[in-house]
């Protein structure tokens, strides 16, 4: 298995612009997580799909974040417009639900997001 | 507000020593506990899950948990600098049959040789 799949890896943009970061979960996991991590706040969920519906975005800071997952095997995470604090590691993470719990969660490799 | 609180360190132990780790959580609805580790430059991976009040060994890492106390701690026998890494723990209430964990912010342990 590939693992969770995150692009791009890294991304350098000018205040302003639009980022797009995207994740294609593990094959057959129906709960996907978008995460930012940075030294100050550690790691914050932004917001949580599972079989593909939003069902938490309490985390997302502001309208400026948005999300999607159109099918079971890709999501984007877009700011528009990006600005310097949204400088962080994105991580994308998917799991499976078994009867009632949530299994393990496996991350991707993150995205890196220097906005200048 | 849930909170898990960890020691940011560095924890710094001998190679072959015992590494104690520790995190405390503030809701006490509180029933699955997670330890995930961290490379510098790399994502989180699970290395050890605990459900039930008591110890959880596996292989060289051992959880421990403590429900009225509210803290859950990992021990690493036997380090090794490859164990040189941050440790997260991630603590998640039953919610409607599936979970959103809490993260701590980490502590960074050191094994050297």
């Amino acid at each position: 298995d590939a693992g969770v799949i995150q692009s791009p890896r890294h991304e350098v943009t000018e205040m302003g612009q639009e980022v797009t970061l995207r994740c294609k979960p593990i094959s057959g996991h129906n709960s996907l997580f978008w995460y930012r991590q940075t030294m100050m706040r550690g790691l914050e969920l932004l917001i949580y799909f599972n079989n593909n519906v939003p069902i938490d975005d309490s985390g997302m800071p502001e309208d400026r974040f948005s999300a999607k997952m159109p099918n079971a095997s890709f999501s984007t995470l877009k700011i528009q417009p990006s600005e310097p604090r949204d400088s962080a590691v994105y991580f994308c993470a998917s799991s499976r639900i078994s009867g009632t719990a949530q299994e393990t969660q496996y991350f991707g490799p993150g995205t890196r997001l220097l906005v200048l | 507000q849930k909170e898990v609180e960890q020691n940011s360190g560095p924890l710094s132990v001998p190679e072959g020593a015992i590494a104690s780790l520790n995190c405390t959580y503030s809701d006490r609805g509180s029933q699955s506990f997670f330890w995930y580790r961290q490379y510098s430059g790399k994502s989180p991976e699970l290395i050890m899950f605990i459900y039930s009040n008591g110890d959880k060994e596996d292989g060289r890492f051992t959880a421990q948990l403590n429900k009225a106390s509210q803290y859950v701690s990992l021990l690493i026998r036997d380090s090794q600098p490859s164990d040189s890494a941050t440790y997260l723990c991630a603590v998640s209430p039953p919610s409607g049959g599936s979970y959103i964990p809490t993260f701590g912010r980490g502590t960074s342990l050191i094994v050297h040789p």
